[in-house]
Formats: C-alpha cells, structure tokens, sequence
C-alpha cells in the first residue's frame, strides 16, 4: 500500500502565479479530502468528494480556489491567482466512506507564495 | 457551533515521565471522537472513540471519552523521545462523514532524553 501520494512536496511560487497540488488517493477509497494547516487556524477542511463527486466545498476560502476530482485516482487543488496568505502545508486524505474509517493523510505539500 | 479545545497547547516533558493530554468538545450531533499523531508530515491515526468510559489502548499509550462532561484525554505513559510530535483531537460535525473533521489546534509535546 502505497499510501496518499502528493506532488510536489515543496512550491515556491510568486504571487499571481497559478499554483496546482495533485493527488493519488489509496486505491480503493472512495472519499477524498484536501486540508490546509497553518500556524494560527490549525488543519482546516477545504473540500470533499465522495465517489469523485464534490460533496462539501464550505471551506474553500474565495473563488481563487477550486478543486477537480476526474477519477477515482486523482485530484488536484488549484489556487489561481495566488497570494502570500495562501501560504500553508497543504494536505490531501481519502478513506472509506464509511463511519468506521479514518483518514490516511499524503505527507503533504509546503507551499510559499512570495 | 461545533469546535474542539485542545490543552495544553505545548508541553515539555522527560523520558519516562507519563503525560496526559486534553480534549474538550461541543457538538451537536456526536458520533465519534478522534486522535492522531503528527510529526514531521502526515497525521497519523491513533483512536477513534464513540463510547464512553470504554478505554481505547495501544501499546504505552491510551485515550477515553466522557461524553456527558464532553471530553477525552490522551495519556502517554514512559514516554520516549519518539513520542515527540503534535497530538491532533478530532470530530466529525454534525454527524457527517469521519473524513469531513474538526481539528483542534493540537498540544505539541517534547519528550526530552
């Protein structure tokens, strides 16, 4: 088991750059969630899918941000344009859907908009 | 509103001493309380409690909830200074999905040799 895979690891990018975070959820789960953490508001849910379909996307800061699930293996979180406030570890989880599964989180993308 | 009060927010601790950490809670409709453990990257799972007064354990460490003064707490016995690292209390809001969760701000510990 390979387990949630991220890319890249670090972005370092200038403001008004378009930023795109990708990730491979464990084969087989069926629920995909995109976290950001920061210092000051701790992790922060930002969207969901269930079956590549958008369930919550509440968190999603402003219309900079979007989220795109084509297939059960792949998603990717885009930030267009970014700003320096956008800077935080991102991170990508999935797991069952079911009540008794918890998430597997990817270790994550560090990204630092200048 | 739902949300999730961790304390301390840091501790500084030596080898073999035994911590507890603390979780507060408000939610409107519970269905489970998590743990995970985070060090340099992914949290990772530790517990999921639904019950309470029912001991959840692995290994030195182990976790209980009381839902009725709603809380849980952490303890970690003999500690090591692998066991350094960001505790994470979790839960689901509004009885949705486990993934879909409410972090606490953590307690970073430090077990120092």
């Amino acid at each position: 088991d390979a387990g949630v895979i991220q890319s890249p690891r670090h972005e370092v990018t200038e403001m008004g750059q378009e930023v795109t975070l990708r990730c491979k959820p464990i084969s087989g789960h069926n629920s995909l969630f995109w976290y950001r953490q920061t210092m000051m508001r701790g992790l922060e849910l930002l969207i969901y899918f269930n079956n590549n379909v958008p369930i919550d996307d509440s968190g999603m800061p402003e219309d900079r941000f979007s989220a795109k699930m084509p297939n059960a293996s792949f998603s990717t979180l885009k930030i267009q344009p970014s700003e320096p406030r956008d800077s935080a570890v991102y991170f990508c989880a999935s797991s069952l859907m079911s009540f008794n599964s918890p998430l597997h989180f990817g270790n994550g993308t560090r990204l630092t908009v200048t | 509103e739902d949300k999730v009060v961790q304390s301390p927010l840091s501790l500084v601790v030596h080898e073999g001493d035994t911590v507890t950490l603390n979780c507060s809670y408000e939610v409107t409709n519970f269905r489970s309380l998590l743990w995970y453990k985070q060090e340099k990257k992914a949290p990772t799972f530790l517990f999921m409690l639904t019950s309470s007064g029912i001991e959840k354990k692995s290994g030195r460490l182990s976790s209980i909830l009381d839902k009725k003064e709603l809380f849980s707490i952490l303890n970690i016995t003999a500690t090591q200074t692998g066991d350094s690292a960001i505790y994470l209390c979790a839960h689901p809001p509004g009885g949705g999905s486990q993934g879909n969760l409410i972090f606490g701000k953590g307690t970073k510990l430090s077990v120092k040799p």
